[in-house]
């Protein structure tokens, strides 16, 4: 069956840091892929969208990188601050050609001053 | 606000009572998406509406779940004989088209079945 794969594990980094975020999925072959950042009490926010002929893709400090060999994409978030910690979901469109995201349980990033 | 906006943001039930949760999409949409999201997992799809149909319902997890959209923007989503495990948040998400276009959510309705 198909799966997304987020780490449950909260990731702690220092202020000024990357983080880095790892999405991995299987049975899959999306034609792109999303990420969204989650705060609490709050709804999902769209932050990027690669496409499976895309290896990489910048907006101001984030990066993201999709490598459909692997079947893994990761965000980076550079110079970290304090106001990025929240959860990130990875999002992938099912198979059968319906562009109904299937959300990964996302990963919470804590960044500490 | 230019938002989608939910109501109510929290809503307590007993067991086996009727719950109606509505979602206000951004102006203009046509896609309204409702997903289930429980306690550290991610967003489940339910119902999308493309227009005033549902496009697809295949999400819903049985019939005791309902959801409109009669007039094309308004959506209720309608829960029978609630069940303790349907407590979740229950999320709205509109988008211009049913397409990859970025999906916008609202900020959720905490439904708590007692």
């Amino acid at each position: 069956s198909q799966k997304i794969e987020q780490n449950s594990e909260a990731l702690n980094i220092q202020e000024g840091k990357t983080a880095t975020l790892t999405c991995n999925y299987t049975n899959y072959s999306p034609a792109y892929l999303q990420w969204y950042r989650q705060d609490p009490g709050r709804g999902p926010v769209f932050l990027l969208l690669i496409r499976e002929n895309e290896k990489e893709k910048r907006k101001e400090r984030l990066k993201v990188t999709f490598d459909t060999t692997l079947k893994q994409s990761l965000f980076h978030i550079t110079a970290s601050q304090p106001a990025d910690s929240a959860t990130y979901l990875c999002a992938l469109p099912p198979s059968g050609g319906s562009y109904i995201p299937t959300f990964g349980r996302g990963t919470s990033l804590i960044v500490h001053p | 606000g230019a938002g989608v906006s939910q109501t109510p943001s929290n809503k307590v039930t007993e067991k086996g009572k009727y719950v109606e949760l509505r979602c206000d999409p951004i102006s203009g949409h046509t896609a309204l998406y409702w997903y289930r999201q429980s306690l550290g997992q991610g967003p489940e799809f339910l119902i999308y509406f493309q227009g005033t149909g549902a496009a697809d319902d295949s999400g819903l997890p049985n019939d005791r779940f309902f959801a409109v959209r009669p007039e094309g923007s308004v959506s209720t989503l309608k829960i029978q004989r609630t069940e303790r495990g349907d407590s979740a948040v229950y999320l709205c998400a509109s988008s211009l088209l049913g397409t990859i276009h970025e999906q916008f959510f609202g900020p959720g309705t905490r439904l708590t079945v007692l």
